[in-house]
């Protein structure tokens, strides 16, 4: 069982704040990171699909960075809207096995 | 397209019970792969397929069968069901092989085992 850790669990910020999560994982065997935002109600909806060192991906006001050698992937949220007051998990690639974080949960307030 | 369907929504079962989870998509997609969802704890991968015919276990297995007889079913079977399988199943799909491809999860089942 591979561990992959997210931190902080939760955050709670005022609506034009920027924050960033962590998503730690094992450095060995790796494949492919992958963050996805999950709102409540909702299904886990995929963000990015990070796979080289040094990749970093962005998707509006989302961004992500990946270090495979070091075990880390941060993403970036610049000026948080109260609309992305969701989940954010990350999920390890080991070949074909994901394991998931449990997650930062994200709650901007207006 | 539909996407990722699951079926039932919503579901009570008695301990011992049977039941069949179905999921389905639309989008022919190779992958296909249940995880389950409890509080507190990430997603964790049931099993998983990389194509019909082919299945395999991912981290937690126990108690749950599957089976992949065309590229766009993929249902998830519990023999005997226990308390302890109380939780949300999801299930996912995506083109290619998995791990590099982008993952679509279905809306989830609920299960309730008393």
């Amino acid at each position: 069982i591979l561990n992959v850790e997210q931190s902080p669990q939760s955050l709670h910020v005022q609506e034009g704040d920027s924050t960033n999560f962590t998503c730690s994982f094992p450095s060995s065997n790796f494949y492919a990171l992958h963050w996805y935002r999950w709102e409540t109600a909702k299904s886990p909806e995929a963000l990015f699909v990070m796979t080289l060192n040094g990749d970093e991906k962005k998707k509006g006001r989302i961004s992500a960075t990946l270090n495979t050698k070091e075990g880390y992937s941060y993403l970036y949220i610049k000026g948080s809207q109260p609309e992305d007051s969701a989940t954010y998990l990350c999920a390890f690639a080991n070949f074909n096995k994901f394991y998931f974080g449990s997650g930062t949960k994200l709650n901007v307030k207006p | 397209n539909a996407g990722v369907t699951q079926t039932p929504k919503f579901q009570v079962l008695k301990t011992g019970q049977s039941m069949t989870l179905q999921c389905a998509q639309d989008m022919n997609h190779e992958y296909m792969s249940w995880y389950r969802q409890d509080p507190g704890m990430g997603l964790r991968l049931i099993h998983y397929s990389v194509g019909a015919g082919i299945t395999d276990q991912g981290e937690v297995p126990n108690g749950y069968n599957v089976s992949r007889s065309t590229t766009e079913d993929f249902p998830l079977r519990l023999l005997s069901a226990a308390p302890s399988q109380t939780s949300v199943y999801f299930c996912a799909s995506s083109n290619g092989q998995g791990a590099l491809e982008t993952q679509y999860f279905g809306p989830g089942t609920r299960l309730l085992v008393l």
